[in-house]
C-alpha cells in the first residue's frame, strides 16, 4: 500500500519569507504523478502543483516549486515570497491505481501553514 | 463550466437518520470519487465510480455506507442510520480519463 507522510503539522512564517513543506511517500511504482493541494478556510481543495515522476525537471508554478527527489521518495513544496492568502492547509497526494483507468488519491495528514503579517 | 457541485453544503442529521449527499461532476467527466475528511486529518479515499459502475470501494465502511453514480443525475453517497462518528466533511471529485481530479466544496455532515 502506498503511504504519504507529512511530518510538519504546522508551520508559521512572516509574509514575504520563503517556506518549504516536506512530504515523503512510499511506492513500488516507477511512473507516477505527485500533487500538492491547498485547502484554505473555505475548505475548497485547490491543486497547487503537479510533478511527473519521469521528468527530471522540478515543476514550477509562479511562486510555487517542488524539490522532487525520486530516489529518496521526497516531494517538498517551496513557496517563495509568501503572501497572507497562502495561509491554508497543504496536502501532499499520491495517486493509486484503482483499476478503472483513472486514479484515486492517497493524502498526507496535511501541514497547516500560517503566514504572519 | 460550473465545476464539481456538491449539495447540500451543510447537513445536520439526528442519530439513526439517513444522510444523502449529492455530487454533480464537471461537464464531460465520467469518473467520480468520494473522500471523507475528519477534523485535523487529510482526506481519506472512500469510493471510485464510473457511470453505473463501482470501480473501487476499498475505502468504504462495510455497513451503512453506499454510493451510486446512475446513468442520469448526480452521484449519491448514502449513509444509513448515522452515528456521531460519521460527522465529517465529505468531498467529491471528478476527472476525465486523463486523471486530474477537480474537487467540490464538500458537504459538512453533523450528526447530533
Amino acid at each position: 500500500a502506498q503511504t504519504v507522510t507529512q511530518s510538519q503539522p504546522e508551520m508559521s512564517v512572516q509574509e514575504a519569507e520563503t517556506v518549504t513543506l516536506s512530504c515523503t511517500y512510499d511506492t513500488s511504482e516507477n511512473n507516477y504523478y505527485l500533487f500538492w493541494y491547498k485547502q484554505p478556510p473555505s475548505r475548497q481543495m485547490i491543486l497547487v502543483i503537479r510533478q511527473e515522476a519521469y521528468k527530471q525537471q522540478n515543476a514550477t508554478e509562479n511562486r510555487f516549486s517542488v524539490n522532487f527527489q525520486k530516489a529518496a521518495k521526497s516531494f517538498s513544496l517551496k513557496i517563495s515570497d509568501s503572501q497572507l492568502g497562502d495561509t491554508a492547509m497543504y496536502f501532499c497526494a499520491f495517486p493509486f491505481d484503482s483499476g478503472g483507468g483513472a486514479d484515486g488519491l492517497t493524502f498526507g495528514k496535511g501541514t497547516h501553514l500560517i503566514i504572519q503579517p | 463550466n460550473a465545476g464539481v457541485m456538491q449539495n447540500p453544503r451543510h447537513l445536520v442529521r439526528r442519530r439513526g437518520q439517513e444522510a444523502r449527499l449529492r455530487c454533480s461532476p464537471m461537464k464531460g467527466h465520467s469518473h467520480v470519487y468520494w473522500y471523507r475528511q475528519l477534523p485535523e486529518e487529510g482526506l481519506k479515499f472512500m469510493v471510485y465510480l464510473q457511470k453505473e459502475n463501482i470501480i473501487d470501494e476499498s475505502g468504504m465502511p462495510k455497513e451503512r455506507f453506499s454510493a451510486e453514480f446512475p446513468k442520469e443525475g448526480p452521484s449519491i453517497l448514502r449513509i444509513q442510520q448515522v452515528v456521531r462518528g460519521d460527522s465529517a466533511a465529505y468531498f467529491c471529485a471528478s476527472s476525465d480519463i486523463q486523471g486530474e481530479a477537480f474537487f467540490g466544496q464538500g458537504t459538512r455532515l453533523t450528526v447530533v
